[in-house]
């Protein structure tokens, strides 16, 4: 069965701090792999998505960046972080179009 | 684009009461939909999906939804509240604005449920 590993669960940074957070897929190829922040009362924000190796879709300009550097391995980056990137960071993959999203259990983090 | 708007970001039932929490949708297709549970900081659980084909869906944990089209609703219900139903509880929507690729979510119910 497939699983997806997302860590640390909680991380806290300090402001200007760089950022790298991973998440990993087994058990499926070439899935469709997301990242995502809640905030809380607003829902999930879409910050980038990829088809494939080295195919990022960003939704959202901001301080934050993705890589795919294998298939099954998302990874979401700062240089710097700033105090309105805390929050809830969600990974999930799909099998593709119109397919459900299956989510890790998410890292929260704590900007100081 | 596609959006889903979820009606009360709070509600609260008595346990053994019907659990009903609001999903409308916006697309200009017949699109693709789903429920979401989350518990307290944890990820997001898929309870159910309505692709094609019969309008009413059975899910996990005893939840359904009716996807009507007339209304663009997909409402999900469950008979009768349990205490470990209390979660917050997203509508999300699938169409072809992203080629499909992309799930634009509600902002989310959150469910108490009152023993």
């Amino acid at each position: 069965s497939q699983t997806i590993h997302q860590w640390p669960a909680t991380l806290v940074q300090p402001v200007g701090s760089p950022l790298s957070l991973e998440c990993t897929v087994e058990g499926t190829s070439n899935p469709n792999l997301y990242w995502y922040r809640q905030a809380a009362g607003r829902g999930l924000q879409l910050l980038f998505y990829s088809v494939g190796i080295g195919q990022i879709s960003s939704e959202v300009p901001q301080n934050l960046s993705a890589s795919r550097p294998q298939d099954r391995q998302f990874i979401l980056s700062s240089k710097k972080l700033l105090l309105s990137d805390s929050g809830f960071y969600l990974c999930a993959w799909s099998a593709g179009s119109n397919q459900p999203q299956h989510f890790g259990d998410g890292t929260r983090l704590s900007i100081l | 684009a596609q959006s889903v708007t979820q009606l009360g970001s709070h509600v609260s039932v008595s346990e053994g009461a019907l659990v009903l929490l609001r999903c409308n949708y916006s697309s200009s297709v017949p699109p693709y939909l789903f429920w979401y549970v989350q518990y307290p900081n944890q990820g997001l659980q898929l309870l159910l999906k309505y692709t094609t084909g019969a309008t009413l869906v059975k899910g996990i944990n005893g939840f359904e939804a009716e996807f009507k089209k007339s209304e663009t609703s997909f409402h999900l219900t469950k008979p009768s509240a349990h205490m470990s139903d209390a979660a917050e509880y997203f509508c999300a929507v699938s169409g072809p604005s992203g080629g499909y690729q992309k799930v634009t979510f509600g902002t989310g119910t959150k469910l108490q449920v009152i023993p």
